[in-house]
């Protein structure tokens, strides 16, 4: 079954500590993106890679990182959670082809306290 | 990418057809539009796109209208399961990214 997996699905942790939330597809898409959701602020891109070792810059980026090693992963980085990161988040993926559709995981719920 | 308008909520009865309407009248020739919708948080999931002929797949059917300035998102049977926020987005084709606006929040009552 075509699918994004996101681990873990629920995490509270404490401010400062970091963190890796995991992403990966099984599709061959080379394109990958992070989300984040906050209520009243919509889904916002974060962080977006266009294939193994390229990755780029969002609308919200700060306080976050990302690599691509391989293709079919594409893990979140928080170095250094703060509150403020507390949120819904999204990894997708589409594939290389322009007007295709972008496949979303089941999501990530982040409480920093 | 073009900014997109849509009704807030709107309620749909089960069994009828649920019609969504989507504002966009500063779309460019080259940009496409899109559905997703978001049941209950989950992840988001594509419904259909199209630039300028209806189209209609196993889930819904869009209409756009001749001057591309709205479409409307058509679920034919509506069911308890479609209950979810419904996002129109306008893009352009070779744009990977998608911008969220607040979407139309479609409630289906039995």
């Amino acid at each position: 079954e075509a699918q994004v997996t996101q681990n873990p699905r629920y995490l509270i942790t404490v401010t400062g500590k970091k963190l890796t939330v995991t992403c990966s597809q099984n599709m061959n898409h080379e394109y990958m993106s992070w989300y984040r959701q906050d209520p009243g602020l919509g889904l916002r891109q974060i962080y977006y890679s266009m294939n193994v070792e390229v990755t780029d810059k969002g609308d919200v980026p700060e306080g976050y990182k990302v690599s691509r090693k391989e293709k079919r992963n594409f893990p979140l980085i928080l170095e250094s959670p703060s509150p403020n990161q507390t949120s819904l988040y999204f990894c997708a993926s589409s594939s290389g082809v322009m007007n295709t559709e972008a496949f979303f995981g089941q999501g990530t719920r982040l409480t920093v306290v | 990418d073009a900014k997109t308008t849509q009704p807030p909520s709107m309620d749909c009865a089960e069994g009828r057809a649920a019609n969504l309407p989507c504002n966009h009248s500063t779309i460019s020739g080259n940009e496409y539009v899109y559905w997703y919708r978001q049941i209950h948080s989950q992840g988001p999931q594509y419904i259909i796109h199209g630039l300028k002929n209806n189209e209609t797949n196993e889930m819904a059917s869009l209409i756009i209208t001749e001057d591309r300035k709205s479409s409307t998102l058509i679920l034919p049977h509506a069911t308890l399961r479609d209950t979810a926020v419904y996002y129109c987005i306008v893009r352009v084709g070779y744009d990977y990214k998608l911008s969220f606006g607040a979407g139309t929040t479609v409630t289906v009552r039995a």
